[in-house]
């Protein structure tokens, strides 16, 4: 079965930097793009960034353009999120997602992954 | 960015009750409305895409309907295992964007 398991979460001032690792399994990786998804503590989803099956095509929410790149490496079944110019409004969990296209309709996030807390605070 | 308007953010039902939640666009998304449901620690889960169209898996209690602007979740025999957040998410193109959630509790 298809899983997807964030790590690199943790405890970062503002300014600091952070790479975030999802590792998948169950499933043909290289096939598909993928995704970050964020959601602050009492607060709603927010997509992040999606990075095409070979990395050749990225795209970032405004929030975090010019301060987060989205990279894949297709022989370990991993995706990124670099991060850096942490600001305590970046504090949130990262949920990786997997797309899949069924017929001529395209799901971003059909499965997900659990999670990965990130705070940025002094 | 389109806005997603996600009603209500809180629910209280009974077993077997018929609960409905909507989401409305601020813009025209045809049928890019998928809804999930997310357990406490756990992670989301699709129950709905392309509007309606039930995925693989899911109850049949579980529908989506809805077109254009307007579109709706309706469970019809609320089950204790279905005590979750439940939240809409737009997918005409980026940036996807997603309702605020409803917390859905039994009474």
């Amino acid at each position: 079965q298809v899983q997807l398991v964030e790590s690199g979460g943790g405890v970062v001032q503002p300014g600091g930097s952070l790479r975030l690792s999802c590792a998948a399994s169950g499933f043909m990786f290289h096939y598909y793009g993928m995704h970050w998804v964020r959601q602050a503590p009492g607060k709603g989803l927010e997509w992040v960034a999606v990075i095409s099956h070979d990395g050749s095509i990225k795209f970032f929410a405004d929030s975090v353009k010019g301060r987060f790149t989205i990279s894949r490496d297709n022989s370990k079944n991993t995706v990124f999120l670099q991060m850096v110019s942490l600001r305590p409004d970046d504090s949130a969990v990262y949920y990786c997602a997997k797309e899949v296209r069924r017929s001529d309709y395209y799901i971003p996030f059909e499965y997900w992954g659990q999670g990965t807390l990130v705070a940025v605070s002094a | 960015d389109l806005q997603m308007t996600q009603s209500p953010s809180s629910l209280s039902a009974s077993v077997g009750d018929r609960v409905t939640i909507t989401c409305r666009a601020s813009q025209n998304i045809n049928n890019y409305l998928n809804w999930y449901q997310q357990k406490p620690g756990k992670a989301p889960k699709l129950l709905i895409y392309a509007a309606s169209s039930l995925e693989s898996g899911v109850p049949s209690r579980f529908s989506g309907s809805g077109s254009g602007t307007y579109f709706t979740l309706t469970i019809s025999s609320l089950q204790p295992e279905d005590v979750a957040t439940y939240f809409c998410l737009q997918c005409d193109g980026v940036p996807y964007t997603f309702g605020q959630g409803t917390n859905l509790e039994i009474k």
